[in-house]
């Protein structure tokens, strides 16, 4: 099975701050990678597909980048309603989720 | 507006059948674009993926649940179920039912609100 290690596992930042988030594949998966987050209570949120692409209706605050082994979501200008968990998936043999990074306000 | 929604009990027994369904509006269960599917949560495990049914019947599984699973489609009512046997303390999760699109790899782009499952006698 192709892991995919999530770093960091949490986070504190301020509102305004930007913040990245890592998640790397124990091999090369191209650029099938998703990013969720996750507010309590709710369900997960798909904010960024196929590594790098904006799903419609979520802020240009969120960026993703990355291909092969290593990628990463960025949030820049940190806003309230950011403060969650947050999740990668590859979908390049199976589907499998990182293990999450909680962004938390400092 | 599209939406998905599971029903289910709310407790299950140690080595019984858990049954869910979901439902879904605003969208046609038998559109070719779509796959439709279950993801659980629990604390131990995070996210897991169970599989998926596409409009056809055909259905896939995760390699570690799919001598246990059995995902079903019902296009006259516009639901999918999905079947867990031989449940243990070790599937006690949030189950949520998806869609998958394909965007350059399958994406779970809407969820239902998930229901929460407990194992216990």
């Amino acid at each position: 099975d192709i892991q995919m290690t999530q770093s960091p596992s949490s986070l504190s930042a301020s509102v305004g701050d930007r913040v990245t988030i890592t998640c790397r594949a124990s091999q090369s998966i191209g650029s099938y990678v998703n990013w969720y987050h996750q507010k309590p209570g709710n369900a997960p949120k798909l904010l960024i597909y196929a590594a790098s692409s904006l799903q419609s209706g979520v802020s240009s605050r969120f960026t993703g980048s990355g291909s092969g082994t290593e990628f990463t979501l960025t949030i820049s200008n940190l806003q309230p309603e950011d403060f969650a968990t947050y999740f990668c998936q590859h979908s390049y043999t199976g589907r499998l989720f990182g293990g999450g990074t909680k962004v938390e306000i400092k | 507006q599209l939406q998905l929604q599971e029903s289910g009990p709310g407790l299950v027994q140690p080595s019984a059948t858990l049954s869910l369904t979901c439902s879904v509006s605003g969208v046609s269960i038998n559109s070719t674009s779509y796959y439709w599917g279950w993801v659980r949560q629990s604390p131990g495990k995070g996210l897991e993926w169970i599989g998926n049914i596409y409009y056809t019947g055909a259905a896939s599984y995760t390699p570690s649940l799919k001598s246990r699973v059995t995902i079903s489609l019902d296009t006259s009512k516009s639901q999918f179920s999905l079947k867990v046997n031989s449940m243990t303390a070790a599937d006690t999760a949030i189950y949520y039912c998806v869609r998958e699109a394909y965007y350059f790899g399958y994406t779970f782009d809407i969820w239902g609100q998930g229901t929460m499952v407990p194992v216990s006698s």
